[in-house]
């Protein structure tokens, strides 16, 4: 089984460009997840999909952020205009069922962003 | 605020020698507390899920422990081998929420 696979795997962009980040989740997962680790901090959570549908975006920074999963299939992280302070490892995770979630998602291997 | 609270320095030991890491926090009541690994470059794997009404929990070489009266967990590997070296991240889980809370993690080193 493929595991859940994120790409770019470095990014490099300057100030004020936008900058779009992409999961593929394991096949037949319904919840998706991004999570965000800036340098020297702890891994925060984003957001959180169930299928196409937005179950959680309590950890979204501000409006400058934009995630879509078109057809509950893939997850896109867009962020524009990209401001310094969004440099870090980006992460997106997936799960089959929610209620096994306690037992931790599968995570991809995570963006490195950095805006210079 | 709530606060997770894992050693920033690196554990560094021999091989063979039981590993010991610690994840202490404040300000939460966690009904469940999880163990992961994460390697440089590579996202975090998940070890061990413990809950709040468990003492102890065992995995094949691992354990964890969880105390919620001195809300602390600890994290054990036994006979401890290079390959374990990794970064070890606590997160803790309120009922009802899949959305894990994470520390930053701790560093181990094992010596050959």
């Amino acid at each position: 089984e493929a595991g859940v696979t994120q790409f770019p795997s470095h990014s490099v962009i300057e100030k004020g460009q936008t900058v779009t980040l992409r999961c593929d989740p394991i096949s037949g997962h319904d919840n998706l997840y991004w999570y965000r680790r800036v340098m020297g901090k702890e891994i925060k959570f984003l957001l959180h999909f169930v299928k196409e549908s937005k179950q959680d975006e309590s950890g979204m920074p501000n409006n400058r952020f934009l995630a879509e999963r078109t057809g509950g299939t893939y997850s896109t992280l867009k962020v524009q205009p990209a401001e310094l302070e969004d440099s870090g490892v980006y992460f997106c995770a997936s799960s089959q069922d929610g209620t096994d979630d306690y037992y931790g998602y599968t995570f991809g291997s995570g963006t490195r962003l950095t805006v210079v | 605020s709530q606060k997770i609270e894992q050693n920033s320095e690196a554990l560094n030991i021999q091989e063979g020698k039981t590993a010991t890491l610690t994840c202490n926090y404040t300000n939460y009541s966690p009904a469940y507390l999880q163990w992961y690994r994460q390697d440089p470059g590579r996202g975090p794997v998940f070890l061990l899920l413990i809950r709040e009404n468990e003492k102890e929990k065992r995995k094949e070489r691992l354990k964890v422990t969880f105390d919620t009266t001195l809300k602390q967990s600890l994290f054990h590997i036994t006979a401890s081998q290079p390959a374990d070296s990794a970064t070890y991240l606590c997160a803790l889980l309120s009922g009802g929420s899949y959305i894990p809370t994470f520390g930053r993690g701790t560093s181990l080193i094992v010596h050959p």
